[in-house]
């Protein structure tokens, strides 16, 4: 089975702190992506990465950053944290073609102060 | 610009079967994806459909119909576990997933 881990389950953060959220893969996937997900909204996809070092905007990128130096870690960052980013945050990989189903890890519901 | 519409919430009584709907309006289609996702935790695969007609799975199903742009998630024998929220998302035209808001099902005694 795929294992998709992020770092922490809940995080508390004030405004303007830079924060970090990790997420690990373990089946050797070529695609990683971050979305946030809100009450009655669909996911939203943040930035996502298709091999090391690259990355693409997904369609709503401003106000976060991402990277990916290793396969198997995909990492967003919160540049300076707003309370507009409390949100519930999800990471999923996938091998191959968009045919292909996304593995999500159990997400990190932050909430900035 | 493209959208994706479920029902916000829906309720059924255990042992019983129940439809859930999805209709899309996206630049091009490259198959429907539907999830499952309990509350707290992670969304988990369903089903892919690409093409017209009914694919079944054990108590689920899921349906499509692309000149329609319809799709359905049809749960037998519903059983309490059942009860979470259900995403539809559609591959556009750029191979990315447009996802709907979800269907939180709740089932009842």
């Amino acid at each position: 089975d795929v294992k998709v881990t992020q770092s922490s389950r809940y995080l508390v953060k004030r405004t303007g702190e830079k924060v970090f959220l990790e997420c690990v893969q373990d089946m050797d996937h070529e695609n990683m992506f971050w979305y946030r997900q809100d009450p009655g909204l669909g996911l939203r996809l943040i930035y996502f990465s298709y091999d090391v070092k690259m990355k693409e905007k997904g369609d709503i990128p401003e106000g976060y950053s991402v990277s990916r130096e290793k396969k198997e870690r995909f990492s967003l960052i919160l540049e300076s944290a707003s309370t507009n980013q409390t949100s519930m945050y999800l990471c999923a990989s996938s091998t191959g073609t968009a045919y292909q189903p996304q593995h999500f890890g159990d997400g990190t519901r932050l909430s900035i102060l | 610009g493209q959208n994706i519409d479920q029902p916000t919430e829906m309720t059924a009584t255990e042992g019983a079967i129940v439809q859930i709907n999805c209709t899309y309006q996206t630049s091009g289609f490259n198959g429907l994806f539907w999830y499952q996702q309990h509350a707290g935790e992670a969304p988990t695969f369903l089903s892919y459909n690409v093409l017209d007609g009914l694919e079944e799975k054990g108590r689920f199903s899921s349906f499509l119909s692309r000149s329609k742009g319809y799709s359905y998630l049809l749960l037998k024998e519903l059983q309490m576990k059942d009860s979470a929220s259900y995403l539809c998302a559609v591959v556009d035209s750029n191979y990315q997933l447009i996802w709907g808001a979800g269907t939180k099902l709740i089932i009842k005694p």
